[in-house]
């Protein structure tokens, strides 16, 4: 159990609908972060949270948007959904907002969301 | 168009044998490099790091090098055991300029598989 929790784990919806998927951050990590991994595209950025603000956006379609709670645990909504957006979603979380300031900053991943599209 | 799912190279070494897994990475600006470890059916795990003044970092069993000349990262693993079968990737950060940020762009991954 890396500490960071994502729920649900399996979700399977109709094209055009709308999800929220739930993240909650390890404890006292300030970051988070939401990837997608796709067969076709790997590990795709998508936004970073710290603190409740939004700090960096990847490759983050307009359908899809997110937000940081007071209690730091993350929702990305994903709203008229498409085939292609069927995907594993993964939260991570880290103390700080920025890579590479210590090993204590490192990324840990929850275990993701399967959300298949049909 | 149809997708076309991506042919993530493999490496395949019977146990106890030495690993490297390679990855090159295209931005010179990236001055921070990770490796992860996906299991199946899990998130990926953090192995170990490494910093642009470096080119070199030893944990566990594992070493990580760093060529900036050519862009180039690698992962040794000593003595691979089956438990170490997975799919391993690089990830980089790019600084940009005073910013703080935390976005990590992955390689696309290295299958492993040990056999015992």
């Amino acid at each position: 159990d890396s500490g960071v929790t994502q729920t649900p784990k399996h979700l399977i919806t109709a094209t055009g609908q709308r999800v929220t998927l739930r993240c909650s951050p390890r404890s006292g990590d300030l970051s988070v972060y939401w990837y997608q991994q796709s067969l076709d595209q790997g590990l795709q950025f998508l936004i970073q949270y710290y603190n409740g603000e939004e700090r960096a956006k990847g490759n983050i379609l307009e359908r899809f948007s997110a937000q940081q709670f007071p209690d730091l645990h993350s929702e990305l909504n994903l709203s008229s959904l498409e085939l292609g957006d069927s995907a594993l979603y993964f939260c991570a979380s880290s103390v700080a907002p920025r890579q590479g300031l210590s090993g204590a900053n490192v990324l840990t991943f929850g275990a993701g969301s399967r959300l298949t599209v049909l | 168009g149809e997708s076309v799912g991506l042919h993530l190279p493999t490496l395949s070494v019977q146990e106890g044998d030495n690993s490297i897994i390679n990855c090159a990475y295209s931005n010179s600006a990236s001055d921070y490099f990770i490796w992860y470890k996906q299991e199946s059916g899990k998130g990926p795990q953090f192995i170990i790091d490494i910093r642009s003044n470096m080119d070199k970092r030893q944990g566990q069993r594992v070493t990580v090098l760093l060529n900036k000349t050519v862009k180039h990262l690698s992962l040794q693993i000593a003595a691979t055991q089956p438990g170490d079968s997975a799919v391993y990737f690089c990830a980089e950060n790019r600084s940009a300029g005073g910013t703080s940020y935390g976005k990590l762009t992955f390689g696309q991954g290295t299958i492993l598989t040990v056999h015992p």
